[in-house]
């Protein structure tokens, strides 16, 4: 089967920096997305990792290896319309792009 | 461009009636696919729609089904209603089976 770790909720100030980690067990892999997600709107795409490393986009970074099933997000100069959920989520197969998400992190950002 | 649409946005259902939910892709993708988003929870895949046949399926009972037209646009419906069902359901669009999803804001059901 398929498991997927991350936090449930995490609080952090406006500026600072915040790292969400997500673990994985998936019978295959094929990449790991994060979604950000503001309550009671869609999933957005910020970043998808298939080799091990660091991905950076702007203000937001993400890292992978996959010898550990592990990944985390890294969200800089927190701003408060950050706050939003944290979906990890992974593809476990070639040729399909189904996802197998985590519950999500709940990130509050306060002043 | 409009991105991914669902209609309808909130609706309200008792157990064993039977559901509807409707999602138009965006502008060029051909693939469709729904997610049952739990209260609290990740969503979860349910199935995709290419070429207007189902494509792959998720842990999900046969009350659960769905169809795609051929102007690419899709159904999800949902049979003999239970509590459990109640959720947020996504559709996510894509170009191709393999190519990034746009996710619509979702239908959100609750069934009494």
């Amino acid at each position: 089967g398929q498991n997927i770790d991350q936090p449930t909720e995490m609080t952090a100030t406006e500026g600072a920096i915040v790292q969400i980690n997500c673990t994985y067990q998936t019978s295959g892999f094929n990449g790991l997305f994060w979604y950000q997600q503001h309550a009671g709107e869609a999933p957005t795409f910020l970043s998808y990792n298939v080799l091990d490393g660091l991905e950076e986009k702007g203000r937001f970074s993400s890292f992978l290896s996959r010898s550990k099933g592990y990944s985390y997000l890294l969200l800089k100069e927190l701003q408060m319309k950050d706050s939003a959920s944290y979906l990890c989520a992974v593809s476990d197969q070639t040729g399909a792009n189904n996802l197998f998400f985590g519950t999500g992190t709940r990130l509050t950002v306060i002043p | 461009d409009a991105g991914v649409t669902q209609s309808p946005t909130h609706l309200i259902k008792t157990r064993g009636q039977q559901v509807t939910l409707r999602c138009s892709p965006k502008s060029g993708h051909d693939t469709v696919s729904w997610y049952q988003q739990a209260l609290g929870q990740g969503p979860q895949f349910i199935f995709q729609y290419y070429e207007e046949e189902e494509r792959q399926r998720g842990n999900f009972p046969d009350r659960f089904s769905g169809h795609q037209f051929p102007n690419y646009s899709s159904e999800l419906n949902v049979n003999a209603l239970l509590l459990g069902d109640s959720a947020l359901y996504l559709c996510a669009s894509s170009l191709s089976r393999t190519g990034e999803l746009f996710f619509g804001e979702g239908s959100r059901l609750t069934v009494l």
